[in-house]
C-alpha cells in the first residue's frame, strides 16, 4: 500500500525566503506526482504535475523535482510571499489510486 | 482552463436525511472522477473512484450504501450522503480527469456538509 509522508507538516518562514518543500512515497510505480494548494475551507488548486519519466518541472516560482528511484518530491518556492500561505499537498497516481499526503501548512510572514 | 463546477458549497441537514452533492465538468469529458473527504486538520481521503457508465469503486472503510455514487454522463457524478449523521459532517471534494492517467487532476471547490 503506497504511503505518502510530508515533510514538515508545518513552516514559518519570514517574506522572500527561498523554501523547500518535502515528499517521499513507499512505491515507486507511480504514474505522476501532482503538488496542490489548498486555502483553508476551499479546495485544491493544482500547482504542478510530473510525469513518472520526468524529473522536475516549473511555473513562475514553484519548482518541483521528482526521484521516483528514491520515493521523493521536492517543491521549491522562491522569494516566497505571504499570498503563498497555504496548505501544500503532494499526492501520487499509481493504479488508478490517488494518495496523498498530510500536507505542509505554510505560512510567510511579512 | 478545465473547470469543475461543484454544488453546493454549502449544506445544512437534520440527522436522517440525505444529501446529494454534484459535480460537474463544465467543459471538458471526464471518464474518471474520484470523491474525498476531509475532517478538520487532517489530510484528503480518497472515498471512491468513479468511472462513467460503471459502479464505483470505494476505498476500505467506506460504506458503498450510505456514499452513494453515480457517474451518469462524462460530465455529471454526484455523491448522495444517505441517512447523513452528524459525523458525516466533513468537507467533501470531488475531482475529475481531463484526459488519460497522466493527465492533471482537477478539483472542485468543495461541499461543506453540517448534519445537525
Amino acid at each position: 500500500k503506497q504511503e505518502v509522508t510530508q515533510i514538515p507538516a508545518a513552516l514559518s518562514v519570514p517574506e522572500g525566503e527561498n523554501l523547500v518543500l518535502n515528499c517521499s512515497f513507499t512505491d515507486s510505480a507511480i504514474y505522476n506526482l501532482q503538488w496542490f494548494r489548498q486555502d483553508p475551507g476551499k479546495g485544491l488548486t493544482s500547482l504542478l504535475l510530473i510525469q513518472s519519466s520526468q524529473r522536475e518541472q516549473t511555473s513562475g516560482r514553484l519548482n518541483a523535482s521528482l526521484d521516483k528511484s528514491s520515493g521523493r518530491s521536492t517543491l521549491y518556492i522562491a522569494a516566497s510571499q505571504p499570498g503563498d500561505s497555504a496548505t501544500y499537498l503532494c499526492a501520487v497516481l499509481g493504479g488508478n489510486m490517488l494518495t496523498f499526503g498530510g500536507g505542509t501548512r505554510l505560512m510567510v510572514k511579512p | 482552463g478545465a473547470v469543475v463546477s461543484q454544488h453546493p458549497s454549502r449544506v445544512i441537514c437534520k440527522s436522517g436525511t440525505s444529501v446529494k452533492i454534484e459535480c460537474r465538468s463544465l467543459d471538458f469529458q471526464a471518464t474518471t472522477m474520484f470523491w474525498y473527504r476531509q475532517f478538520p486538520k487532517q489530510s484528503l481521503m480518497l472515498m471512491a473512484t468513479s468511472n462513467e457508465g460503471s459502479k464505483a469503486t470505494y476505498e476500505q472503510g467506506v460504506e458503498k450504501d450510505k456514499f452513494l455514487i453515480n457517474h451518469a454522463s462524462l460530465t455529471l457524478s454526484t455523491l448522495t450522503v444517505t441517512s447523513a449523521h452528524p459525523e458525516d459532517s466533513s468537507f467533501y471534494i470531488c475531482s475529475a480527469m481531463t484526459g488519460g492517467i497522466n493527465s492533471p487532476l482537477h478539483f472542485g471547490n468543495g461541499t461543506r456538509l453540517t448534519v445537525t
